[in-house]
C-alpha cells in the first residue's frame, strides 16, 4: 500500500460547482497535512495546510483532515477558471528541521467557463 | 519574496552526457530538496540536503548526485544520463525547523536522447 493514495483524475466541473478533492494515507503518525496547487509549467505552490486534525478555511477553499479515517480532503466552492491546476496533497511527520514531504500524484482539475 | 531559480527551462542532452542542473534560494533557507515529476508517478524526492555539505537519498537516487557548497545552492548532477532520466526536475527549499511549505523552482524540463 503505498504512503499517500490520491484520486488520479483528471476531473472536469463547470464554473461555479463545488470540488472535492481527496487523499487517504497509511502512516498514522503525519501531523500535517498540505495542499499544493501546481499550474502547467510552473512550480507547485502551497495552497493551504492543516496541523492534526480538524478543519480550516480560507476563502473559497476549506481543507478537512480527519486522522481517524486517515482521509484528508480539499473543498473550493464556487470554482472558477482560474483554479484550473494539478492539486497535490502532501504530508510531514512531526520531526524536526529535514523532515520530508509525502505527495500523492496529484490530481489535474478544469474548471470549464 | 522566497526566489527559487533553476538553471534552465529547458534542456537536450545526449545518453551518457554528464548533466549538471542548478538551483539556488535567496531566502537563507537551511533545507534544499531535488525532485522529479513524470505523468502518473508523481513527484519523487531524489536528494536532499539540510546543511551546507550534508546529503541525504530520497526515495529514488540511484543514476544521480548532489553538491551543496554553499548554503544558498543545490546541485543535481546525472553522471551519465540515460533516456529513462527524461524528467521534469524540481527544486524546492524551506527554513530549519519549518516542515510544511516548500518553496519550490520553476523546473527543468530534461530531455535525454
Amino acid at each position: 500500500q503505498k504512503e499517500v493514495e490520491q484520486d488520479p483524475g483528471p476531473l472536469s466541473v463547470p464554473e461555479g460547482a463545488i470540488v472535492s478533492l481527496n487523499c487517504t494515507y497509511s502512516n498514522s503518525a503525519f501531523q500535517y497535512f498540505m495542499w499544493y496547487r501546481q499550474y502547467s509549467r510552473k512550480g507547485p505552490e502551497l495552497l493551504m495546510y492543516t496541523y492534526s486534525s480538524g478543519n480550516k478555511e480560507d476563502g473559497r477553499f476549506t481543507a478537512q483532515v480527519d486522522k481517524s479515517s486517515k482521509y484528508i480532503s480539499l473543498f473550493i466552492r464556487d470554482s472558477q477558471p482560474s483554479d484550473s491546476a494539478t492539486y497535490l496533497c502532501a504530508m510531514s511527520l512531526p520531526t524536526g528541521a529535514n523532515s520530508k514531504l509525502t505527495f500523492g500524484k496529484g490530481i489535474t482539475l478544469s474548471v470549464r467557463p | 519574496d522566497v526566489k527559487v531559480t533553476q538553471s534552465s527551462r529547458y534542456l537536450v542532452k545526449r545518453t551518457g552526457e554528464k548533466v549538471f542542473l542548478e538551483c539556488v534560494q535567496d531566502m537563507d533557507h537551511e533545507n534544499m530538496f531535488w525532485y522529479r515529476q513524470d505523468p502518473g508517478l508523481g513527484l519523487r524526492l531524489i536528494y536532499f540536503s539540510y546543511d551546507v555539505k550534508m546529503k541525504e537519498k530520497g526515495d529514488i537516487p540511484e543514476g544521480y548526485s548532489v553538491s551543496r557548497e554553499k548554503k544558498e545552492r543545490f546541485s543535481l548532477i546525472l553522471e551519465s544520463a540515460s533516456t529513462n532520466q527524461t524528467s521534469m526536475y524540481l527544486c524546492a527549499s524551506t527554513p530549519g525547523g519549518q516542515t510544511y511549505e516548500q518553496y519550490f523552482g520553476p523546473g527543468t524540463r530534461l530531455t535525454v536522447t
